[in-house]
């Protein structure tokens, strides 16, 4: 069973970091593309950004590419989101998601990122 | 960076209808390598994460009920819900993987008249 569990979210204050993690197992993480997608209180679904096999390729939006930083530890089989300067408007749930070619097959449970002070 | 439009925001229907959703792209999703178009569809229910329904436009996921259909071509997507269930009360996104950065629809949330 494909399972994906993101961990590190929280209450953290404004201008602050935060590193999120997501755990997989029951595929074969290192074959697989991987990204982030959040959702902030009531709204839609925003792409954060993707990173494939071997992090040699990662994509962002252009919004967040100075923010957030995608990385992945295929021998851990986690991936991980680090975030700074975070701000109210960064509040929100975020989803690791597997990204077989480009949409996103698996998702996990999410995990609330809160910035307030 | 391309911007989907779906529509319409909401839907109100009874068990047993069929529901159309709309999703429009500002460029054309056609890849012309694999000759297919790069959109999917999610489905995402109260308290819970998003569900893949759609790939490559009209290609379902294993186990999607076959009563999903997604259709179209270019710049106009449509998914199609015929005998609508309780349990597809929802809200339905569309997502655009033809180009970074990949875009969602605002979504369309599906209620029980």
């Amino acid at each position: 069973e494909v399972k994906l569990v993101e961990s590190g979210g929280g209450l953290v204050q404004p201008g602050r970091s935060l590193k999120l993690s997501c755990a997989a197992s029951g595929f074969s993480f290192n074959d697989y593309w991987m990204g982030w997608v959040r959702q902030a209180p009531g709204k839609g679904l925003e792409w954060i950004g993707e990173i494939n096999q071997d992090s040699s390729t990662i994509n962002y939006t252009p919004s967040l590419k100075d923010k957030f930083t995608i990385s992945r530890d295929n021998a851990q089989n986690t991936l991980y989101l680090q975030m700074s300067k975070l701000g109210s408007e960064d509040t929100a749930i975020y989803y690791c998601a597997s990204s077989p070619w480009g949409w996103f097959a698996y998702w996990g449970q999410g995990t609330l990122v809160t910035v307030s002070s | 960076d391309i911007v989907m439009t779906q529509s319409p925001s909401s839907l109100a229907v009874s068990a047993g209808e069929t529901v159309t959703i709309n999703c429009k792209s500002s460029q054309s999703l056609f890849g012309s390598v694999r000759q297919k178009n790069y959109l999917a569809w999610y489905q995402q229910k109260p308290g819970q994460s998003p569900k893949l329904l759609i790939y490559l436009a009209s290609t379902r996921e294993s186990g999607v009920p076959d009563r999903f259909i997604g259709s179209g071509s270019g710049t106009d997507f449509t998914l199609t819900i015929s005998s609508v269930q309780a349990e597809d009360l929802a809200n339905y996104y569309c997502q655009q993987y033809y180009d970074t950065p990949y875009t969602f629809g605002a979504g369309t949330k599906l209620e029980l008249k």
